[in-house]
């Protein structure tokens, strides 16, 4: 069962377009992270948010967390050729003996054309 | 740089064979954790270390998979008697003991004939 659900799954714009995927769940998350995933590469840290409310800008992105800390979203302005990736969210929140064990979405395939 | 190294990045092998991935931290951070992922899929949690105790083993996917950190610095995950359900990207994380953030490997990508 996957506890965060993504949407869009598939994303193909143009260069210059503004685009938002969301990340949502039913369960309260301690914070939530953001990453960029290329093919046959691990996924790369973009943004940990961790208070309900939180807005977070890395140049042209723009992360908000939710009030409840159970949903987030990534807003990119001007999306370029270089964007054009794997985005996933991932929860973290204590669970038995698993540390802070991630809980990932499926994932936000993004294409940029020129 | 994440701090991590993944060794081999790519494994071929017959099923039936006997794998072993590693994981280096460059630095020893205590808390360790392997997660697999699948075609079209987020990564999927498989085990945690806290220095060399393995504090969550339930999530491994069978009798089949274990891990093992014997100085609480590298790691191992070793898959016998591998199926062809197996093949997968097997990523290596780990976090700094004050955060919840997790820094990830660039992965082992396993594919089982």
């Amino acid at each position: 069962t996957q506890l965060l659900e993504q949407s869009p799954q598939f994303l193909s714009i143009q260069e210059g377009e503004n685009l938002t995927v969301y990340c949502n769940s039913s369960s309260v998350f301690s914070s939530l992270q953001w990453y960029r995933q290329e093919p046959g590469e691990g996924p790369v840290l973009l943004v940990t948010v961790v208070t309900g409310g939180e807005v977070k800008k890395l140049k042209r992105l723009t992360f908000q967390f939710g009030d409840a800390r159970k949903d987030s979203s990534l807003h990119i302005t001007a999306a370029q050729p270089g964007d054009t990736g794997l985005y996933l969210c991932a929860g973290a929140r204590i669970r038995g003996n698993s540390g802070y064990a991630l809980n990932f979405g499926k994932g936000t395939s993004l294409l940029v054309t020129p | 740089d994440t701090g991590v190294s993944q060794n081999p990045r790519h494994k071929i092998t017959k099923r039936g064979q006997n794998v072993t991935f590693r994981c280096d931290p460059i630095s020893e951070h205590n808390r360790l954790y392997w997660y697999r992922q699948t075609l079209g899929q987020g990564p999927e949690f498989l085990t945690y270390f806290q220095n060399e105790a393995q504090l969550e083993k339930s999530r491994l996917l069978s009798d089949r998979f274990s891990a093992e950190r014997p100085k609480g610095s590298f790691s191992t995950l070793e898959i016998q008697r591998t199926e062809q359900g197996d093949s997968a990207m097997y990523l290596c994380a780990i976090r700094l003991a004050s955060t919840d953030t997790q820094y990830f490997g660039p992965g082992t990508r396993l594919t089982v004939l």
